[in-house]
């Protein structure tokens, strides 16, 4: 069964510094990998997706993730946080099989102090 | 816009009332996604239409839960004799192409907030 865990409701970060935001995952076959993020009262927005090919994706606002298969994990990293980063972010992952679902993290919250 | 737009975006109901959440998806998006989001939790799939075609169900919680999209474009999501439980916020997603075709990515509306007092 596809699963994905993200192990910090919330991380913390001055304003400048570099950011993680930790995910892992369990699929049958290659996994298909997205990260989300959510602002209060709005749905959420697409940030980045893994398929294959480079393991480092560079997304959306400066973004990017690396995909790890050994550790099967896909952390979403920033070189430098802006206080407007603040916010709820979603991992989710889809199994490469052919499948309809996409299961979702319960969420990590990010909080950048300036 | 050219976006996914959800309506009502919040909705009160007593307890045993039916509500319908409308989802309008963004034109010619084949695909069609409804989640559900509790309070803390990141969204659990319900259900995929793939056009008019409701192709998985198998997320929905109850035969309470009734999902539709007659024409292919706006999608209705019908729940009915509504418990307190079912309180959560509702989220509708599109993309572009059939849901098992690899990693299309899914477009969110802002999202229906369900309150059952």
């Amino acid at each position: 069964a596809q699963s994905v865990a993200q192990p910090e409701d919330q991380v913390n970060v001055a304003e400048g510094n570099p950011l993680t935001v930790k995910c892992t995952y369990s699929v049958s076959g290659n996994p298909y990998l997205f990260w989300y993020v959510q602002y209060p009262n709005r749905g959420l927005q697409f940030l980045l997706k893994y398929i294959t090919g480079d393991n480092l994706v560079k997304g959306s606002y400066g973004f990017e993730a690396e995909f790890n298969k050994s550790q099967t994990s896909f952390h979403l990293k920033k070189p430098s946080a802006l206080v407007s980063d603040s916010a709820l972010y979603f991992c989710a992952v889809r199994d490469g099989t052919g499948g309809f679902k996409t299961i979702f993290g319960a969420g990590t919250r990010l909080f950048v102090k300036a | 816009g050219a976006g996914v737009s959800q309506s009502p975006r919040y909705k009160v109901a007593k307890r045993g009332q039916d509500v319908a959440l409308r989802c309008d998806p963004i034109s010619g998006h084949v695909s069609l996604f409804w989640y559900q989001q509790a309070l803390g939790q990141g969204p659990e799939f319900l259900t995929y239409f793939q056009n008019e075609a409701q192709l998985d169900k198998s997320g929905l919680p109850s035969d309470r839960f009734f999902a539709e999209r007659p024409e292919g474009s706006v999608s209705t999501l019908k729940i009915q004799r509504t418990q307190q439980e079912d309180s959560a916020v509702y989220l509708c997603a599109s993309s572009l192409r059939r849901g098992g075709t690899g990693p299309d990515t899914q477009y969110f509306g802002p999202g229906t907030r369900l309150t059952v007092l």
